[in-house]
C-alpha cells in the first residue's frame, strides 16, 4: 500500500516554456501533498505544501508564480513550472500523507532538464 | 544550525557487516522519526517510522530514538549489496518533515 506515482519521470523542455508534473496517490486519499526539489548529492528541499481544495503554502524563497501547484482532488496534485529556465533543471519529487499519520510516502520523482 | 544533522559519509562496508547510521536533531518538540532509503535517481522509500523514544525492529533493520540526547540511529544487520543507497533521517512534530543531509552507503560484495 501507500503508492505514489509521478508523471512524467523525465522531461526535457526549451527555455521559456511551461511544464506540468502530475503526482497521484494510487491506493489512498492524500490529505496533504508536498513538492520537493533535490539537487545532485543534496537532501530534499521542501517547496510547497498543498491540501485538497486549498491554495498551496509555499516555503520561503520559492516563487509561487513560477511554481504553480494545484491540488484538484484527494488523489491528484500538479506542479507547473512556468517559463522554465535552465536553472530550474532539477529532480522534483512529490509526497503524500493522509489522516493523522505523519509519515510521508514519496513518488519516484521527475527529472526536468531545461535547454 | 540545521534542525537535523547527518554525516553524509560516504560509508563503505563489506557484505554481511552491520551498518550504523545516526542523526542528531535540535528541536526537542520533534516526536516522529523516520528513516528513508533513496536509490540513485529515485524517490525516497520509507523504511522505518517510530514515535518518541525506544527501539523498533523490522527484519534486518533496527531504528533507535533517544530523545534525551536528541539522537536517532538506524542499524542494518547482515548488509547486502542491494542495501547500497542513500539513507535519510527525518523528524517531525507536525505534518512537515525535517531531513538530514543523507548518508551514502556502499556495501561491497
Amino acid at each position: 500500500g501507500a503508492v505514489v506515482s509521478q508523471h512524467p519521470s523525465w522531461v526535457i523542455c526549451k527555455s521559456g516554456t511551461s511544464v506540468k508534473i502530475e503526482c497521484r496517490s494510487l491506493d489512498f486519499q492524500a490529505t496533504t501533498m508536498f513538492w520537493y526539489r533535490q539537487f545532485p548529492k543534496q537532501s530534499l528541499m521542501l517547496m510547497a505544501t498543498s491540501n485538497e481544495g486549498s491554495k498551496a503554502t509555499y516555503e520561503q524563497g520559492v516563487e509561487k508564480d513560477k511554481f504553480l501547484i494545484n491540488h484538484a482532488s484527494l488523489t491528484l496534485s500538479t506542479l507547473t513550472v512556468t517559463s522554465a529556465h535552465p536553472e530550474d533543471s532539477s529532480f522534483y519529487i512529490c509526497s503524500a500523507r493522509w489522516g493523522r499519520y505523519y509519515e510521508q510516502y514519496f513518488g519516484p520523482g521527475t527529472r526536468l532538464t531545461v535547454t | 544550525q540545521k534542525e537535523v544533522e547527518q554525516d553524509p559519509g560516504p560509508l563503505s562496508v563489506p557484505e554481511g557487516a552491520i551498518v550504523s547510521l545516526n542523526c542528531t536533531y535540535s528541536n526537542s518538540a520533534f516526536q516522529y522519526f523516520m528513516w528513508y532509503r533513496q536509490y540513485s535517481r529515485k524517490g525516497p522509500e520509507l523504511l522505518m517510522y517510530t514515535y518518541s523514544s525506544g527501539n523498533k525492529e523490522d527484519g534486518r533493520f533496527t531504528a533507535q530514538v533517544d530523545k534525551s540526547s536528541k539522537y536517532i540511529s538506524l542499524f542494518i544487520r547482515d548488509s547486502q549489496p542491494s542495501d547500497s543507497a542513500t539513507y535519510l533521517c527525518a523528524t517531525s512534530n507536525d505534518y512537515k518533515l525535517s531531513f538530514g543531509a543523507g548518508t551514502t552507503v556502499t556495501v561491497r560484495a
